[in-house]
């Protein structure tokens, strides 16, 4: 079963209204938590670490004001899109890493703008 | 220069065939590599790690040549349940990051 869950699995919003993406770790607690996004016949990009309590790294050129992310427990993290448009339709997925080391991805959120 | 490049394919080959995929990496301090496997619309699921000394899982084969930075993948005997896209993975220094390859897609055809 999965150990990292997330939801939604789809979403289709309208333009300019905002999404929220869960990520759960689940039986185990995990103090960093990543969040990545991937466009079609493309590599997951990494777009920022989520650190449980503290604010959010982000990697260059993902605006921190627009992707949201909050990690107020240490099993849950958030991606909040905010205002959303159509070139932020993408396949959103979040990760943690367990006590081994390992990284564990969530199914993975399609998000589509209209 | 991507920091990780592969062929994205797609390699079409009959059930039963070898088949290797490569990756090259920039970053020479990088410390962890992996093999992920992808299929269409779902997440990344773990292959297998890749060591310096090479590594065998069953039909799968991993090697990592540090000196010239790339990453290799030998499938043998290819199923058709090996159909998927194979995503080259290589962390950062410190274990910071994964860094994704945009990934070689395979089919295995009956």
């Amino acid at each position: 079963g999965a150990v990292v869950s997330q939801h939604p699995s789809r979403v289709i919003c309208k333009s300019g209204t905002s999404v929220k993406i869960e990520c759960r770790s689940l039986d185990f607690q995990a103090t960093t938590m990543f969040w990545y996004r991937q466009f079609p016949k493309q590599s997951l990009m990494l777009m920022a670490t989520s650190n449980e309590g503290s604010k959010a790294t982000y990697e260059q050129g993902v605006e921190k004001d627009k992707f949201l992310i909050n990690h107020a427990s240490l099993t849950l993290s958030t991606l909040t899109v905010t205002s959303a448009h159509p070139e932020d339709s993408s396949f959103y997925i979040c990760s943690a890493r367990g006590g081994n080391g390992e990284l564990f991805f969530g199914e993975g959120s399609r998000l589509t703008v209209l | 220069r991507k920091e990780v490049e592969q062929d994205p394919g797609p390699f079409n080959v009959p059930e039963g065939a070898t088949v290797a995929f490569n990756c090259t990496y920039s970053n020479s301090a990088s410390q962890s590599f992996f093999w992920y496997r992808q299929d269409c619309r779902k997440e990344p699921k773990l292959l297998m790690s890749v060591y310096s000394s090479g590594n065998e899982d069953g039909r799968f084969t991993a090697q990592l040549n540090r000196a010239s930075q790339y990453i290799s993948l030998l499938i043998r005997d290819s199923k058709l349940s090996d159909s998927a896209t194979y995503l080259c993975v290589v962390t950062t220094p410190g274990f910071q990051k994964l860094v994704f390859g945009t990934g070689t897609r395979l089919l295995v055809s009956p």
